[in-house]
């Protein structure tokens, strides 16, 4: 199992302001995920972040306006950059397991808001 | 077509019912199959995953059709305190490569 730290838990954001997220693990994993979940919506992927190389992004994500950081095997970073209303969203991490799929671990989320 | 897809609801049910979610998935060659519940503003938590010889916990069954490409879920006697959204989740990975897939969801509301 995995325990994941995220924070901020919450922010309230200007437009055309950029916030970074960080996420925590407290075991080694190998690969981080980002999930955007939008009010009423699922989770859409917005891309995987692999330790040692660029992340991969979803189609509709791009990395100017999502940048990570994935600087070692327990820490991640995903920023929202120059922010709009339409980012208003929850942001959640989520880790996996190389080797065999395993159940997938989230940290707390993120609940943005922008203004 | 979506990768995974769910009938989102809401069911709304009495206690005590029994209820039934399907979520059917695209690729076949997908290996873990979940469900995961989400309650209101909070992070989504592991119900219990779905075997092909089935999976049963408590009052919940899970199922897996890999012929069909369909997984469901039986939630027995109904709780007000299931209710919540039940997410769908199929994971591919192949070597280093792990792709996670999230149903929309479906919601259900216990009625008393």
């Amino acid at each position: 199992s995995a325990v994941i730290s995220q924070k901020p838990s919450r922010d309230i954001c200007q437009r055309g302001t950029s916030l970074t997220i960080q996420c925590q693990v407290d075991s080694q994993v190998t690969m981080m995920f980002w999930y955007r979940q939008q009010p009423g919506q699922s989770l859409t992927l917005i891309a995987t972040a692999n330790q040692g190389s660029e992340a991969t992004y979803e189609s509709g994500f791009v990395i100017d306006k999502f940048p990570i950081s994935r600087p070692n095997l327990t820490f991640s970073t995903l920023t929202v950059s120059n922010m709009s209303p339409e980012d208003s969203s929850i942001y959640l991490c989520s880790v996996g397991f190389s080797g065999q799929a395993k159940e997938a671990f989230f940290g707390q989320g993120t609940r943005l808001t922008v203004v | 077509r979506k990768e995974v897809e769910q009938d989102p609801g809401p069911f709304n049910v009495p206690e005590g019912a029994t209820v039934a979610f399907n979520c059917t998935y695209s690729n076949s060659a997908s290996q873990s199959f979940f469900w995961y519940r989400q309650d209101c503003r909070k992070e989504p938590k592991l119900l219990m995953s779905v075997y092909s010889s089935g999976n049963e916990d408590g009052r919940f069954t899970a199922q897996l059709n890999r012929a069909s490409q369909y997984i469901s879920l039986l939630i027995r006697d109904s709780k007000l305190s299931d209710s919540a959204t039940y997410l769908c989740v199929v994971i591919f990975f192949s070597g280093g490569y792990q792709k996670v897939t999230f149903g929309t969801g479906t919601k259900l509301q216990v009625i008393p």
